[in-house]
């Protein structure tokens, strides 16, 4: 079956850290971008980052530059997010997302709680 | 940073109605504009992708139009399960930014 399943929920103080796993399923993971996209409660989409299908390129919102880095490994079918000094705004469902011009496949996502 | 304001933010209309939403990007961004569905507790979908395409498996009544800054998303005849939030999303330059969504309801 085609999917993208996250991992790593958990609450964690502000000022701390997490990293969350997208494990990929029925394709060829090494060809495709990924990216990671989070919704506050009750809130809109917002784009965290993104990189290229070899892993060569990296992007991040400016909401997050220099606190998560994204990465990959293509032997092992998965991605990642590492997040650290989190803030109570970070706290939100990360969706990792499949796709380069449009994201034709979701993660059901992880729930991420900032929270002291 | 490409911003993408969505109208309306909300609105109500009945089954069978044709609905129209759009969105409005803050400078030329092609045809790379895609749409989403996300209903309530779950991961979004793509309805349309570049503007105009509709992704395999979506209803046709779901449309797309729309060049350079003003792109519309049209439902030709609302049906229950359309119930949901609709975001617009532009992938012409990173970071990669979303609007602010359109939630629908059903009357």
């Amino acid at each position: 079956e085609v999917q993208l399943v996250e991992s790593g929920e958990g609450l964690v103080q502000p000022g701390g850290s997490l990293r969350l796993s997208c494990a990929a399923s029925g394709f060829t993971f090494s060809s495709y971008a990924m990216h990671w996209v989070r919704q506050a409660p009750g809130k809109g989409l917002e784009y965290v980052s993104g990189i290229s299908s070899d892993g060569s390129s990296t992007f991040y919102a400016d909401s997050v530059k220099g606190r998560v880095t994204i990465s990959r490994d293509n032997s092992k079918n998965t991605l990642y997010l590492q997040m650290g000094s989190l803030r109570t705004e970070d706290m939100a469902v990360y969706y990792c997302a499949r796709g380069r011009r449009y994201f034709d496949l979701w993660g059901r996502g992880t729930l991420v709680t900032v929270s002291s | 940073d490409i911003q993408m304001t969505q109208s309306p933010s909300s609105l109500s209309a009945s089954v069978g109605d044709r609905v129209t939403i759009t969105c409005r990007a803050s400078q030329s961004i092609n045809s790379y504009l895609n749409w989403y569905q996300q209903i309530p507790g779950k991961a979004p979908k793509l309805l349309i992708y570049v503007a105009s395409s509709l992704q395999s498996g979506v209803p046709t009544r779901f449309s797309g139009s729309g060049y350079a800054t003003d792109f519309t998303l049209t439902i030709s005849r609302l049906q229950p399960e359309d119930f949901a939030t609709y975001y617009c999303q532009q992938t012409y330059s990173t970071p990669l930014t979303f609007g602010g969504g359109t939630k629908v309801e059903i009357k």
